[in-house]
């Protein structure tokens, strides 16, 4: 079975935290893409990164750093240094070819508070 | 580039009622999906469509709902006989035809059957 696992509902935190969503998924297939999305409150679901399954360098971008490891099927998100800015619902997705469906997990929603 | 557009943004109807969405992907897109995503859960997969051929449908598209891209530019999505069930958002989003970084999304059509 496909599937994409966000364990989190909802987290919590303080302006300025560090804070890491969690992403599990399943899959035989042994090439595959992975991605997140940011959708605000506005609704619009915003492209934060794509992994492929060859690739397991982790990734830094700004204040963002994502952490895929093959070995738990995992591929977590970090946000350093939290903003109220980022305050959204995240969703972490899997695809097997370029092109095709996403399937996404229920997403975790994050709250940051000043 | 304007995104990936969608009209309406809100739409209320009666159960029973026939209704139809329109999605006008980014031009050089061949790719266009719909997806539905309900409360509290990530977007479900229905239908895509490579140019006019609409290639893969969910078993989510159950026979009241029709998807067409006669040109390979717009695409409609038609739910007839509405059901309370149906009330969801409803997305649209795009691809390009190589490298596949990243689906656009619009913002969306908000069902709400009474």
């Amino acid at each position: 079975a496909q599937k994409v696992t966000q364990a989190q509902t909802e987290i919590s935190v303080v302006e300025k935290e560090d804070v890491t969503l969690d992403c599990v998924y399943e899959t035989r297939d042994t090439t595959y893409y992975l991605f997140w999305y940011k959708q605000p409150p506005s609704g619009e679901l915003v492209f934060l990164i794509r992994r492929n399954s060859f690739d397991e360098q982790n990734e830094i971008s700004g204040r963002y750093s994502w952490n895929f490891q093959k070995s738990t099927s995992s591929f977590n998100f970090t946000i350093t240094a939290s903003q109220v800015v980022d305050s959204a619902v995240y969703f972490c997705a899997l695809s097997f070819q370029a092109g095709t469906a996403l399937i996404f997990g229920k997403g975790t929603t994050l709250s940051v508070s000043s | 580039d304007t995104g990936v557009s969608q009209d309406p943004r809100h739409k209320i109807t009666k159960r029973g009622q026939n209704v139809t969405f329109r999605c006008d992907p980014i031009s050089e897109h061949n790719r266009l999906y719909w997806y539905r995503q309900t409360l509290g859960q990530g977007p479900e997969f229905l239908t895509y469509f490579q140019n006019e051929a609409q290639l893969e449908k969910s078993r989510l598209l159950s026979d009241r709902f029709s998807a067409e891209r006669p040109k390979g530019s717009f695409s409609t999505l038609e739910i007839q006989r509405t059901e309370q069930g149906d009330s969801a958002m409803y997305l649209c989003a795009s691809s390009p035809p190589y490298g596949s970084y990243g689906y656009t999304f619009g913002s969306g059509t908000r069902l709400t059957v009474v």
